[in-house]
């Protein structure tokens, strides 16, 4: 089975510019989950989201958006970046529980990483 | 509120030597606890959960709900163990994974 794939894995962006980042999840996972990763902070929640829905939401400017498609593929945008938002975003999925929901466990993506100069 | 917390931020032993990750958490409700790693140049990947109750790579860790800690262990550290471990809770009030700040391991030999 193949892996999460996120693409593209490195993007060197300059200030005030947007981007999107794609990620495949693995296939028969519904649920895809976005998480920022910086060394000071750790990986924060950004997003999750499951059948085209956003179902959960961090604590995130409006800068940070995202979307999910019917084939569970996954796409986040960040519009008028700023040199903070340099770091590596990591996209995950989750397979279904027993009883149809999240089993919790998540399988994750090499991760995009994203400078901003 | 939901949180994990990982006191600290880099721990250096040497091969051999006893290692112990702690992970604290505070959660309203029946936890489950889980331990991801990410070695150098590889993506996170989970260790283990504490419904499992199994030793992965020799590593084992315990719920124990009264000290609300999850702390990761092993007898004897080994250089390959040395990576970047982070202690999650899932909240089945908000559907989230939630991870703590993460602990740097370091495994001299």
């Amino acid at each position: 089975k193949a892996g999460v794939t996120q693409t593209p894995r490195y993007l060197i962006k300059t200030r005030g510019q947007q981007v999107t980042l794609s990620c495949s999840p693995i296939s028969g996972h519904r649920s895809v989950s976005w998480y920022q990763q910086t060394p000071g902070q750790g990986l924060q929640f950004l997003f999750e989201y499951f059948s085209e829905t956003q179902r959960n939401k961090g604590n995130f400017p409006g800068r940070f958006s995202g979307r999910q498609f019917s084939n569970s593929r996954s796409e986040m945008n960040v519009s008028t970046l700023e040199l903070g938002d340099s770091a590596l975003y990591l996209c995950a999925s989750s397979p279904p529980g027993l009883a149809g929901g999240d089993t919790g466990e998540l399988f994750f993506g090499e991760g995009s990483r994203l400078t901003v100069l | 509120a939901q949180r994990v917390t990982q006191p600290e931020k880099l721990l250096s032993v040497f091969k051999g030597a006893p290692v112990e990750l702690k992970c604290n958490y505070s959660y309203s409700g029946s936890p489950e606890l889980f331990w991801y790693v990410q070695y150098s140049r590889q993506r996170l990947q989970l260790l283990l959960r504490h419904i499992s109750r199994e030793s992965i790579k020799g590593f084992t860790a315990d719920l124990n709900k009264g000290e609300t800690s999850f702390h990761l262990k092993k007898p004897f550290a080994q250089e390959e163990d040395s990576a970047m471990y982070y202690c999650a809770l899932y909240s089945y009030n908000t559907d989230k994974l939630i991870f703590g700040t993460g602990t740097r391991l370091q495994v001299f030999p």
